[in-house]
């Protein structure tokens, strides 16, 4: 079964400092990869997301990721954080071919920001 | 362009009621996705809808049931409430034409349930 992981439940940085989030994930083949943020009492946006190809992506917000096949990871990073981004980021996967829209969710990852 | 929109925003419930939630997805989105977000937790699949019927069911019990309609908008009920029913509903609304497009995934803004 899919599963995602999230290791840091609460991560706190320095605005304008560099972040790296942490999401790793099981699955037998290489499946679609998202990250999304939650600000409170919101819904979640889409950051970014990775299919296939370039294992680089760039996302909104300044945020980017990289997808390392070898790990089954898919560390979301931004070289300098913003007060803004305060928020709670999120890990998901997809099954290709399978459960279509059926999105696997890791815990989230608690962001504050010190000014 | 109006994205995904869910009503109402909070709701409080007593155990052993019902709820009806309600969504309208994204323009030009046929497939909406309902999800279960407890406090602390990520969002958890409960079940999706495509052409009016439901297409996949995560483990959630029959108690939670859902409906799609001609104009795609959807609702989620949920029978005989417990007090673990309690968590944010989260909508999601995406094209159900197949291929990685599909699992793109635009999320409303949510409801608080709260049953006591």
């Amino acid at each position: 079964a899919q599963s995602v992981t999230q290791p840091d439940i609460h991560i706190t940085v320095s605005e304008g400092a560099s972040l790296e989030l942490r999401c790793n994930y099981s699955y037998g083949a290489t499946p679609y990869l998202f990250w999304y943020v939650q600000s409170p009492g919101q819904g979640l946006q889409l950051l970014l997301k990775y299919f296939s190809g370039d294992t680089l992506v760039q996302g909104i917000k300044g945020f980017e990721a990289e997808f390392k096949r070898s790990q089954s990871s898919f560390n979301l990073r931004k070289p300098s954080v913003h007060w803004s981004d305060a928020a709670e980021y999120f890990c998901a996967v997809g099954a290709p071919g399978g459960s279509q829209g059926n999105l696997i969710f890791g815990k989230g990852t608690k962001l504050s920001v010190k000014p | 362009d109006a994205g995904v929109t869910q009503s109402p925003t909070h709701l409080i419930k007593t155990r052993g009621q019902q709820v009806t939630l309600r969504c309208s997805p994204k323009s030009g989105h046929d497939t909406v996705s309902w999800y279960q977000q407890a406090l602390g937790q990520g969002p958890q699949f409960i079940f999706q809808y495509y052409e009016e019927e439901e297409r996949q069911r995560g483990n959630f019990p029959d108690r939670f049931s859902g409906h799609q309609f001609p104009n795609y908008s959807s609702e989620l009920n949920v029978n005989a409430l417990l007090l673990g029913d309690s968590a944010l509903y989260l909508c999601a609304s995406n094209t159900g034409v197949g291929g990685p497009n599909s699992y793109e995934q635009y999320f409303g803004p949510g409801t608080r349930l709260t049953v006591t």
